[in-house]
């Protein structure tokens, strides 16, 4: 069964370093998501992304991050400078279709420790 | 703001017995809503949906009933089994023309006892 995967499984790094999370979604899907969730708190939204433009952002998703597209393949989400509030859980997500009663698929997660 | 409420944080249940998770929402625009199965070190796992049309959606021993009027949900597992042990989330979501966004509860933790 086609699966998300994402990559690395646990990042650590410094305070004001750059991260960038991997996705690799189903192929045939179309939209793709980002969300977080700090230990202990709900799984939050961050962007979601299609045809190569951001298409919904929440708050949390500011000028230090971003998502980009590569290649036909990876999804990638970009923090430029990290703070040790940015530690959570990111999950890479994605859907077929672009309707609320698609179903999205979920990642395993990638554990970001900032220090 | 919590559009989207899991007031239990967890759940203990008799293996055989039923489980029942509740969720509340505040936004009427939800019109479709989900249950996750999280599992630690995992990524969340769709489990069951159920649009707003609908106010009961079965599949096998999970069942998820919705009532709009109150603005809650639930979720049934019957029997419950050991390998039910996870974190539960109902997320919701409104029909957008595009991106559309899945507001998730903060889970509720099921242990099913042997």
């Amino acid at each position: 069964e086609p699966e998300v995967t994402q990559t690395p499984s646990h990042q650590v790094t410094q305070m004001g370093q750059e991260v960038i999370l991997r996705c690799v979604p189903i192929s045939n899907h179309l939209y793709f998501y980002w969300y977080r969730q700090i230990l202990g708190q709900k799984v939050e939204f961050l962007v979601s992304f299609y045809n190569n433009e951001i298409s919904e952002k929440s708050e949390i998703f500011d000028d230090q991050f971003s998502v980009e597209r590569p290649d036909g393949s990876n999804f990638t989400l970009k923090i430029r400078s990290t703070k040790l509030e940015d530690s959570a859980m990111y999950f890479c997500a994605s859907t077929r279709r672009q309707y609320g009663t698609d179903t999205q698929y979920f990642g395993p997660g990638t554990r970001l420790t900032v220090l | 703001d919590q559009q989207v409420k899991q007031n239990s944080p967890s759940l203990s249940v008799q293996e055989g017995r039923i489980s029942i998770l509740n969720c509340d929402y505040t936004n009427s625009m939800f019109d479709y809503f989900l249950w996750y199965k999280k599992y630690p070190a995992e990524g969340p796992t769709f489990l069951i949906s159920i649009s707003s049309i609908k106010d009961k959606n079965e599949d096998g021993r999970f069942t998820v009933f919705l009532n709009k009027s109150a603005k809650h949900l639930s979720l049934h597992i019957v029997p419950s089994q050991p390998g039910d042990s996870a974190v539960y989330f109902c997320a919701a979501s409104a029909e957008r023309s595009t991106g559309n966004q899945f507001y998730f509860g903060t889970g509720t933790s099921l242990t099913v006892i042997p």
